[in-house]
């Protein structure tokens, strides 16, 4: 069965440092789909990245960037220099080809606040 | 461009009653997704449909719900009668899988914020 574990609940960080949300996924198929989705206080859920099983390079998307790794199924997210506007719930999220991939499947998110 | 719409957003109820959910998707979508968010259990996918057809209704608590997409640009979610235990945000999300890859990305709207009093 597919799972998704955000093992930080909550994280606090001042302005401009660098931060980490970890994402540690299960699955059984070979084939999934890793994604990273922003609730800002507003409420609404904003999509960030998409990640399938076979592209295990990272990316860099100004001050956001992520690290896939299938050796220890992970799929970690980086805020460098971080700022206010940042400050929100951030969830990890996969889904499998069997399942027809198009089953998110979400972690329980972890509270990012920046501190002025 | 519009994005999902869901309506209302923000519905007060007592228990017994009716509850109808909104949304429209984004014009050219084909797949839509109802999920719920609440505090306990977090964001759970209830059901979805591709091409107006449900696919995967697995998520669906109990026999209180029921979902309907009658067109491509319309569907509902409906819970009959409401409990307070059915309080929480509802979520409607859109994507338009084809092409190479097998799925497109999920676009939410806004949220319904149900409270069954």
């Amino acid at each position: 069965a597919q799972k998704v574990t955000q093992a930080q609940t909550e994280i606090s960080v001042v302005e401009k440092e660098d931060v980490t949300l970890d994402c540690v996924y299960e699955t059984r198929d070979t084939t999934y789909y890793l994604f990273w989705y922003k609730q800002p206080p507003s409420g609404e859920l904003v999509f960030l990245i998409r990640r399938n099983s076979f592209d295990e390079q990272n990316e860099i998307s100004g001050r956001y960037s992520w690290n896939f790794q299938k050796s220890t199924s992970s799929f970690n997210f980086t805020i460098t220099a971080s700022q206010v506007v940042d400050s929100a719930v951030y969830f990890c999220a996969l889904s499998e080809a069997s399942q027809g991939a198009q089953k998110l499947v979400f972690g329980q998110g972890t509270r990012l606040t920046i501190n002025p | 461009d519009a994005g999902v719409i869901q309506s209302p957003r923000h519905e007060v109820t007592e228990m017994g009653q009716e509850v109808t959910l909104r949304c429209k998707p984004i014009s050219g979508h084909n797949s839509l997704f109802w999920y719920r968010q609440t505090m306990m259990r977090g964001l759970e996918l209830l059901i979805y449909f591709n091409n107006n057809v449900p696919i995967d209704d697995s998520g669906m608590p109990e026999d209180r719900f029921s979902a309907k997409m009658p067109n491509a640009s319309f569907s509902t979610l409906k819970i009959q009668p409401s409990e307070p235990r059915d309080s929480a945000v509802y979520f409607c999300a859109s994507s338009s899988p084809g092409g190479r890859a097998v799925f497109d990305e999920q676009f939410f709207g806004p949220g319904t914020r149900l409270t069954v009093l």
